[in-house]
């Protein structure tokens, strides 16, 4: 069956310093693969979506991340946090089952930056 | 409104009540989920509609009771809920509903069950 793990439930950066988030997945086929982001009080809003046409892929904010197939990992990072970025992310693997496709989530990763 | 809607915001209801979630999409969109998310718990999927069809059904307890007229609207009736079904309640939608559909959020009802 397929599923998340985000590693780190809280990671705390200090303004302008790197931003990694580490998410790994356990799937049985070519999975999808996506990071949300999850501001106060905000529903979830995608950051980027893997869909095998290119191992890194870049999102909005100044987000990217690398799918590591001989990892399972999909980690997340941007180069220089901001304040802005203090939200929670969540990394999730699409399944797709009889007629329904559907999203395992991890538990999510609250970011919390310093200045 | 664009996007994915959701009324009301903030919901405070007791043990006994009645009451329902409001979900509304503007994207054109074919599939529409419900999500439940506690504190320190991953989101849980309840249900999804596909083409107003229920296609999933995530073991929800029955006193949950989802309604798709159409597929731009989505409902969660309510009733004789417990202290423990205070959450967030998310709704989304998607395309077609299948596996590598981009799911768009609402920005949930938040609910409290005194």
């Amino acid at each position: 069956a397929q599923s998340v793990t985000q590693l780190g439930s809280h990671v705390s950066v200090s303004e302008g310093a790197l931003v990694l988030l580490r998410c790994n997945y356990s799937s049985s086929v070519p999975p999808y693969l996506f990071w949300y982001v999850q501001y106060p009080n905000q529903g979830l809003q995608l950051l980027l979506k893997y869909t095998s046409a290119a191992t890194l892929v870049k999102g909005i904010n100044g987000f990217e991340a690398e799918f590591k197939k001989s990892e399972t990992s999909f980690h997340l990072t941007k180069p220089s946090a901001h304040m802005s970025d203090a939200a929670e992310y969540f990394c999730a693997v699409s399944v797709f089952s009889g007629n329904t496709g559907k999203l395992i989530f991890g538990q999510g990763t609250t970011l919390q930056v310093k200045p | 409104e664009t996007g994915v809607t959701q009324t009301p915001r903030h919901l405070v209801m007791g043990m006994t009540n009645k009451k329902s979630l409001k979900c509304e999409q503007h994207l054109g969109h074919n599939a529409m989920y419900w999500y439940k998310q506690s504190a320190k718990k991953p989101l849980e999927l309840m249900f999804v509609y596909n083409f107003k069809e229920q296609t999933e059904n995530n073991s929800v307890p029955s006193r949950f009771s989802p309604e798709c007229p159409n597929s731009s609207h989505l409902f969660l009736h309510l009733h004789t809920l417990q202290p423990e079904d205070s959450a967030l309640y998310l709704c989304a939608s998607s395309q077609e509903g299948s596996g590598g559909d981009t799911q768009y959020f609402g920005p949930g009802t938040r609910l409290t069950v005194l």
